[in-house]
C-alpha cells in the first residue's frame, strides 16, 4: 500500500460525458502528480500540483483539467469525453521541496469510454 | 533529462539474479538514475536511485558504471512476484518541487519457475 488513494477504482462513461477522478495523497506530501497510460502510449505525465499551485503541465489536453485543494487532495477533470480517452489514470504524490526522492503511486481509476 | 536505452524484454528463472541493463549515454552530471517497476496495471512502484555509487536496499541493487553512461539494476534472488516492466529514469534531483517523471517503454521482465 503507497498510501496514495485514487477513486473510483473503475468508470465507465459514455462519450461526450465529463468525470471527475480524485486523489488522496500521502499524509504530508505536497507535490501530486497525474499520470495516463494508455496501450498505445505508455505512461504520460500529464500535470503536477503543488501545494495548491500548478507547477508543471505535460501532454495535458484541453479538455482536461486539475487541482488540488487546501486540504491537498487533487481532482482530476475530463471532459467531452472520447473513445481514446480510455485509460489507466494514476495520481503520484512527493514530499517535493528539499525532500523526498521518490514518487509514491495509486492504484489508478481505470477509465472506460463507450 | 537524459533519454535511457532498455531490452524490450528479459527471461529469468526463479531463485536466479535478473540483471536489468540500461543505456543513458547522455547522462549529466547532476541527473540521477531512477528504477521503479509496474506490476501488471498496478501502479509503478519505486526500486532504487544512485547518482554514481553503487547502491542497495531490501529490494535490489543499482550498479552504475564509473562513466554513468549505464547501469545495471539487479534483482538477486528473482520471484515470480518480480514479474513486471521495469523502467530506468533519469532525472535531475533539485531542491525544487518538480519531480516530474518521464517514463519510457521499459523492460519486461518475466521470471520462470
Amino acid at each position: 500500500d503507497s498510501g496514495v488513494t485514487q477513486t473510483p477504482k473503475h468508470l465507465i462513461t459514455a462519450t461526450g460525458q465529463r468525470v471527475t477522478l480524485r486523489c488522496s495523497p500521502r499524509s504530508g506530501d505536497l507535490s501530486v502528480y497525474w499520470y495516463q497510460q494508455s496501450l498505445d502510449q505508455g505512461l504520460q505525465f500529464l500535470i503536477q500540483y503543488y501545494n495548491g499551485e500548478e507547477r508543471a503541465k505535460g501532454n495535458i489536453l484541453e479538455r482536461f483539467s486539475a487541482q488540488q485543494f487546501p486540504d491537498l487532495h487533487s481532482e482530476l477533470n475530463l471532459s467531452s469525453l472520447e473513445l481514446g480517452d480510455s485509460a489507466l489514470y494514476f495520481c503520484a504524490s512527493s514530499v517535493a521541496a528539499g525532500g523526498g526522492t521518490e514518487a509514491f503511486f495509486g492504484q489508478g481509476t481505470r477509465l472506460t469510454v463507450v | 533529462d537524459a533519454k535511457t536505452t532498455q531490452p524490450p524484454s528479459m527471461d529469468c528463472a526463479e531463485g536466479r539474479a535478473a540483471n536489468l541493463p540500461c543505456n543513458h549515454s547522455t547522462i549529466s552530471g547532476n541527473e540521477y538514475v531512477y528504477w521503479y517497476r509496474q506490476i501488471h496495471s498496478q501502479g509503478p512502484q519505486y526500486i532504487i536511485h544512485g547518482l554514481k555509487n553503487n547502491e542497495t536496499n531490501e529490494m535490489a541493487s543499482l550498479i552504475i558504471t564509473e562513466d554513468r553512461k549505464s547501469s545495471t539494476l539487479i534483482l538477486p534472488h528473482a520471484t515470480l512476484r518480480d514479474t513486471a516492466v521495469y523502467y530506468c529514469i533519469v532525472r535531475v534531483l533539485s531542491g525544487g518541487s518538480n519531480y516530474k517523471l518521464t517514463f519510457g517503454k521499459g523492460t519486461l521482465l518475466t521470471v520462470n519457475p
